[in-house]
């Protein structure tokens, strides 16, 4: 259980156009998903914070326009990266938070599961 | 933000015990200690989180410092998959907005 999937795992476009990925809690609701980024050899940081039927909270120095948020259902959110340029070349890595997950074989409430990210090229 | 710090690095022998250090000098009274795990070109994935018990689970085990300002996971037998980076995150404000730093690369030695 507590499963993510992002899709899709990886994309090539051409500089100027726009790519949207998106993110899917499988087995739960998530009424809060987070959306991070992680260059080559560096950690991941937290771009937005989305909320189901709500604007998303962008962390500081993170472009709204650019990087737009959807989050229409408890098992669905978007991030859509408009006009990419090669400087957004990145791993874009979608979380899900589980609120009062229980599990078979292991329980703990309230914890993250993230996707398997998706590796955007922009040419 | 309160900060972790962790070595950059450690090696272990296959099927040995690890023990990664984590420094929290910084936490409060109500941040939860989380540790996730990164294998290369994947997203991170849950491995244990605290508050001031140890704590175990299938994964691992989670040592607290009696004053939370250190924590330990300890991998009680290291295999090749548990090959990964590791990051120790202070959980602060109870929404789960998790702050990454650098972690711990481990390397599995056969």
């Amino acid at each position: 259980g507590a499963v993510v999937s992002q899709h899709p795992s990886w994309v090539i476009c051409k500089s100027g156009t726009s790519v949207k990925i998106e993110c899917r809690s499988l087995d739960f609701q998530a009424t809060t998903m987070f959306w991070y980024r992680q260059f080559p050899k560096q950690s991941l940081m937290l771009m937005a914070t989305s909320n189901e039927g709500s604007k998303a909270t962008y962390e500081q120095g993170v472009e709204k326009d650019k990087f737009l948020i959807n989050h229409a259902s408890l098992t669905l959110s978007t991030l859509t990266v408009t006009s990419a340029h090669p400087e957004d070349s990145s791993f874009y890595i979608c979380s899900a938070e589980c609120e009062s997950c229980v599990l078979i074989r292991d329980s703990f409430t309230d914890t993250q599961y993230f996707g398997p990210g998706t590796r955007l090229t922009v040419l | 933000d309160a900060k972790t710090t962790q070595p950059n690095s450690m090696e272990s022998n296959e099927e040995e015990p690890v023990h990664l250090p984590c420094n929290h000098s910084t936490i409060s009274g109500t941040d939860y200690i989380h540790w996730y795990r990164q294998l290369p070109s994947q997203g991170p994935e849950y491995v244990i989180h605290g508050l001031t018990s140890n704590v175990n689970n299938r994964m691992a085990s989670l040592a607290i410092a009696e004053d939370r300002k250190s924590s330990t996971l300890i991998l009680h037998r290291a295999t090749l998959r548990d090959a990964a980076v590791y990051y120790c995150i202070l959980d602060q404000t109870g929404a789960n907005n998790l702050f990454f730093g650098t972690g711990t690369r481990l390397t599995v030695i056969p």
